[in-house]
């Protein structure tokens, strides 16, 4: 397994302002994911996270909207930009350890008023 | 057809009660297949991999019919602890890990 913290936990934001996600994992990974989980749904994937390469966004995810940093194997950051109150959600970060499935962060409550 | 599509829920059983949770995916070049558990306000946690051969591991016991394309989460002898929305997740098929979740069910567990 491994330990994931995200920050911040959760935050208030206004709309128009953008907010960075930070996902710090204990060990070095390959593979990390973003998800979103909106009020009452499951969790739909926006984009793969692999050092060394440029995001792979889901359709309906865009870079200008979601860009993505990997700098090393055990860190990333996703930023939520220009946000509208559509954008309330939790955002998650996840690993792959083993093919045994993923890892995830604790998540951060977003919510923009 | 949905990619993965589980019972809508909720279930309510009371202390004790056998409860099954049933889900089908629609791609055909999966291969690997997970129940997670998901407590309210909380991440999911992985709870268990699914198997064509079965497997159990305590309480739970998980099945896969891939000609059916169907996985069964059945949980016996419930504990109030185990009320939680239980996640049906398929991956994509390809060496890629992306995995689809399906929107769960909730399961409430009653003294």
């Amino acid at each position: 397994s491994a330990v994931i913290s995200q920050k911040p936990s959760r935050d208030i934001c206004q709309r128009g302002t953008s907010l960075t996600i930070q996902c710090q994992v204990d060990s070095q990974v390959t593979m990390m994911f973003w998800y979103r989980q909106q009020p009452g749904q499951s969790l739909t994937l926006i984009a793969t996270a692999n050092q060394g390469s440029e995001a792979t966004y889901e359709s309906g995810f865009v870079i200008d909207k979601f860009p993505i940093s990997r700098p090393n194997l055990t860190f990333s950051t996703l930023t939520v930009s220009n946000m509208s109150p559509e954008d309330s959600s939790i955002y998650l970060c996840s690993v792959v350890v083993t093919r045994e499935g993923q890892y995830f962060g604790p998540g951060t409550r977003l919510t923009v008023t | 057809r949905k990619e993965v599509e589980q019972d809508p829920g909720p279930f309510n059983v009371p202390e004790g009660a056998t409860v099954a949770f049933n889900c089908t995916y629609s791609n055909s070049a999966s291969q690997s297949f997970f129940w997670y558990r998901q407590d309210c306000r909380k991440e999911p946690k992985l709870l268990m991999s699914v198997y064509s051969s079965g497997n159990e591991d305590g309480r739970f016991t998980a099945q896969l019919n891939r000609a059916s394309q169907y996985i069964s989460l059945l949980i016996r002898d419930s504990k109030l602890s185990d009320s939680a929305t239980y996640l049906c997740v398929v991956d994509s098929g390809g060496s890629n890990y992306k995995l689809t979740f399906g929107k769960g069910t909730l399961l409430t567990v009653n003294p």
